[in-house]
């Protein structure tokens, strides 16, 4: 299985809303990030996990909560988001973290509007 | 009108011919350098690495070629097929975090 998957795939939302984003690996990796992407632009690192613990939380605004409850399990939970949130929300794995040559492997993503 | 920001270089070659995708990277100190490929309405896919301490390599129809010295990276496709239209974006390790370079559109014509 060298799967991740996300779902849901598509999400609308009104700001006042709570909801949240879930990413599942099942390839024994022991690293999961959150990353964002607007329309026609790279994707943007938002959060890394290693081994369960946040490594890095790119000055993500605090309406953004992410949670890894296990090594195969990412969420992203949202809470009174603005409409220019509107984006891709990416799910990736990689073996580790900290090495050299560490590939990440994305899923499709979560298309999220918000209105 | 639209802003010249919003809009991806794109490439555009006929079905059968070659295909040369460029990148150049920001930071001298990366070591470590990927290309993606992403599909509409799909994540970014794998396509092949390359460590500082080379500059070419090969894989499946695809090699990638890396000039430290002007910090520019290639990705080449030969034989280009419809199945290879996607944004191609090209990656590099700085520090811990791997970032992504702009992007290009390939449009593959039959």
């Amino acid at each position: 299985d060298t799967e991740v998957t996300q779902t849901p795939k598509h999400l609308v939302m009104g700001m006042t809303n709570k909801k949240s984003l879930k990413c599942e690996q099942h390839m024994g990796h022991r690293a999961m990030y959150w990353y964002k992407q607007k329309a026609k632009k790279p994707p943007e690192l938002m959060f890394v996990y290693s081994y369960e613990k946040l490594s890095i939380n790119e000055s993500v605004p605090s309406r953004f909560s992410p949670e890894c409850p296990n090594s195969s399990l990412l969420n992203l939970h949202l809470h009174a988001l603005q409409p220019e949130d509107s984006a891709l929300y990416l799910c990736a794995s990689s073996q580790g973290f900290g090495r050299l040559d560490e590939k990440l492997f994305f899923g499709s993503g979560t298309q999220l509007s918000v209105l | 009108g639209e802003s010249v920001g919003l809009h991806l270089p794109t490439l555009s070659v006929q079905e059968g011919d070659n295909s040369i995708i460029n990148c150049a990277y920001s930071n001298s100190a990366s070591d470590y350098f990927i290309w993606y490929k992403q599909e509409s309405g799909k994540g970014p896919q794998f396509i092949i690495d390359i460590r500082s301490n080379m500059d070419k390599r090969q894989g499946q129809r695809v090699t990638v070629l890396l000039n430290k010295t002007v910090k520019h990276l290639s990705l080449q496709i030969a034989a280009t097929q419809p199945g290879d239209s996607a944004v191609y974006f090209c990656a590099e390790k700085v520090g811990n975090k791997l970032v992504f370079g702009a992007g290009t559109i390939l449009r593959v014509k039959s």
